[in-house]
């Protein structure tokens, strides 16, 4: 167990419609990393915060958009989803800015039908 | 486009044989190489991690080779063990943001 968790496990909605997946870091950690999983692409970085501010963008669409809150939870919201968003999506923290070392949550599993 | 290549997809080994994964990258602003290692319906876990001005590192069972010059790194996974089985991935780490490598399927037969 990595001490990363990530609500809910599975996810299941219509083409259109908007999620939110929900990640808590570690206990200590300030950096929080969001990566999408999927069979053609594999694992891509998305976006990165620390400590309540964006830090680095990946391959992060613009119907996607992601935040960290006070208490450094995270929270990745995808909108106007397409069958190609269904993918696992992972949650990833570490002690802080400048750290390499990132522990992964269990990942959310979305499909979009 | 994928920063890390990685082979084979996938490699069937028996009991106490070496798996051998490899991964390549073109961009030398790389600094940080770790293998992460998934089973299925987890998240990957990171095993073992290199940095460039180091040729070989173990931990346990676990060995990363770096080649420097040839911008390639592996991984050998010694006296292979069914429980070894898993899902293994290459990354290089780059302003800390991870590029993976396309991941490498390995079965341990008893």
């Amino acid at each position: 167990d990595s001490g990363v968790t990530q609500t809910p496990k599975h996810l299941i909605t219509a083409t259109g419609q908007r999620v939110t997946l929900r990640c808590s870091p570690r206990s200590g950690d300030l950096s929080v990393y969001w990566y999408q999983q999927s069979l053609d692409q594999g694992l891509q970085f998305l976006i990165q915060y620390y400590n309540g501010e964006e830090r680095a963008k990946g391959n992060i669409l613009e119907r996607f958009s992601a935040q960290q809150f006070p208490d450094l939870h995270s929270e990745l919201n995808l909108s106007s989803l397409e069958l190609g968003d269904s993918a696992l999506y992972f949650c990833a923290s570490s002690v802080g800015l400048l750290t390499d070392t990132q522990y992964f949550g269990p990942g959310t599993r979305l499909t979009v039908l | 486009q994928q920063q890390v290549k990685q082979s084979p997809q996938s490699l069937i080994v028996q009991k106490g044989g070496i798996p051998i994964i490899n991964c390549a990258y073109e961009n030398t602003a790389f600094d940080y190489f770790p293998w992460y290692q998934q089973f299925p319906g987890k998240g990957p876990a990171l095993l073992i991690a290199i940095r460039p001005d180091v040729s070989e590192k173990k931990e346990g069972r676990f060995t990363i080779s770096f080649n420097k010059s040839a911008k390639q790194f592996s991984l050998h996974i010694m006296d292979s063990q069914p429980g070894d089985s898993a899902t293994y991935f290459c990354a290089a780490s780059n302003d800390y943001k991870l590029s993976f490598g396309a991941g490498t399927t390995v079965t341990v037969r008893a």
